[in-house]
């Protein structure tokens, strides 16, 4: 069991350049979340998915474009790289799609836009 | 949206001392979790803890919901416990899944 998954660990992107975060939960959990973290700061959700097949903006959606490909995986896109994106980005997931539930969350993707 | 305030920001400890973190927040909850962000940067998850007082080894933690806190305690602390501790709160997005707000976090240096 494995938990919640991510990759890349680290990416360096010039600007303008696009990818792909990918997040994959195997804990059968239906809600997903992309959150970023800047330094010195507590993180803040940039999307979310309650389940497959719905997403939904979080509080900066700007600049990024998310897909729930299944229920297990739920990836960030990066469309044009700015130096405002070099962030920390960290995936959850959570079990309850009723009821507030704990998240658990992803090691993180270490993004430098240069 | 709801405030979630930590304190004190920065804490350096002797190793082997006890020390407690708290998280205020601007309204009512119900639940509560208690992150630690180590020095690698994995968050790992501490307690859910919607009220009342939890224990996991050297560490505890107390919600009093109706006064819109929680504490977390580390008792003998080691060079391990060092890193960032992140108090979140969920809230309701649309009737499905919930939304964390942390708080600013509580950086903690353990010395040997």
């Amino acid at each position: 069991n494995a938990g919640v998954t991510q990759t890349p660990k680290f990416q360096v992107l010039k600007t303008g350049q696009s990818m792909t975060l990918q997040c994959a939960q195997d804990m059968n959990h239906n809600s997903m979340y992309w959150y970023r973290q800047d330094p010195g700061m507590g993180l803040r959700l940039i999307y979310y998915s309650a389940s497959e097949g719905t997403t939904d903006k979080g509080e900066v959606p700007n600049g990024y474009n998310v897909s729930r490909l299944n229920k297990r995986e739920f990836s960030l896109r990066l469309e044009s790289a700015a130096p405002s994106q070099t962030s920390v980005y960290f995936c959850a997931s959570s079990e309850s799609r009723l009821a507030p539930g704990a998240q658990y969350f992803g090691p993180g993707t270490r993004l430098l836009v240069l | 949206g709801i405030q979630v305030e930590q304190s004190p920001p920065d804490l350096i400890l002797q190793e082997g001392a006890n020390s407690t973190l708290r998280c205020n927040f601007s309204d009512s909850v119900n639940n509560l979790q208690w992150f630690h962000q180590n020095p690698w940067g994995q968050l790992i998850n501490l307690f859910y803890i919607p009220s009342g007082t939890k224990q996991n080894g050297r560490l505890s933690a107390t919600t009093v919901a109706t006064e819109r806190y929680s504490l977390l305690y580390i008792s003998s602390s080691q060079t391990t416990d060092s890193g960032v501790y992140f108090c979140a709160v969920p809230r309701f997005i649309k009737a499905a899944g919930n939304k964390l707000t942390f708080g600013g976090g509580t950086r903690v240096l353990v010395k040997p």
